[in-house]
């Protein structure tokens, strides 16, 4: 049974960093490509970007490139988000997800969701 | 900003058929294969549709999608209770190099 079993959440001052972790069970890290995508409060899923585990080659969506950085740890089966120069519009809930490969991205299982707070 | 444009909600009683357009481009839809997403309030997004119109192991036959050109369609037919939820449409975007979702549409079931 697959599980991506994300960190807790996170309250933060704006301008702080935040590194949020994915810890994959239950299948090997390396055979998927992980995601992550955000979600506002109220507001609908938004992709932030790609990391092959394999290497750790990573593609970030153009919104989040200088702010954000992927990491993968194949020894933990871990995978890490940090996103730096946090505003108050980054409070969200932030989510892992897998894909078998990079196109078509069908995310197929889910992490259970990170709360980010930025708040002064 | 999302990409690929959704209708905000769309409702139905228990047993009837509703249907969620999601318009795109040629970049997104018209070049990759489009998958919908279903998001229980307060829980993580699930896989609904890959691959224009295949379901996952587990997702009800009631589920069906195609598409055409730069759109697609999500429908849900014998709507029920259960079906209450958020639901996302979503596909690689060659030219932004990336994942795009839809807007959402919001399912009531009245």
């Amino acid at each position: 049974q697959v599980q991506l079993v994300q960190s807790g959440a996170e309250v933060m001052t704006p301008g702080a960093s935040v590194k949020l972790s994915c810890q994959a069970s239950g299948s090997t890290l390396s055979t998927y490509y992980m995601h992550w995508v955000r979600q506002a409060p109220g507001q609908g899923l938004e992709w932030m970007g790609i990391i092959n585990p394999i290497g750790g080659s990573t593609s970030y969506a153009h919104k989040f490139q200088g702010r954000v950085t992927m990491t993968t740890d194949t020894s933990t089966s871990t995978v890490s988000l940090e996103l730096s120069s946090l505003r108050s519009d980054d409070t969200a809930v932030y989510y892992c997800a897998r894909s078998i490969v990079i196109v078509p991205s069908e995310l197929d299982h889910w992490g259970q969701g990170t709360l980010v707070t930025v708040s002064s | 900003q999302s990409v690929l444009t959704q209708p905000p909600s769309a409702s139905g009683t228990p047993g009837q058929r509703v249907t969620i357009t999601c318009s795109g481009s040629r970049s997104n839809i018209g070049t990759t294969s489009v998958q919908w997403y279903q998001q229980v309030p307060g829980t993580a997004p699930q896989l609904l549709i890959y691959g224009d119109n295949r379901r996952p192991s587990g997702v009800p036959d009631r589920f069906s999608a195609s598409k055409s050109g730069t759109s697609a369609s999500l429908a849900i037919g014998g709507l029920q209770s259960e079906d209450e939820a958020d639901y996302y449409c979503a596909a690689w975007d060659d030219r932004l190099n990336g994942q795009v979702f839809g807007t959402g549409t919001k399912v009531t079931v009245l």
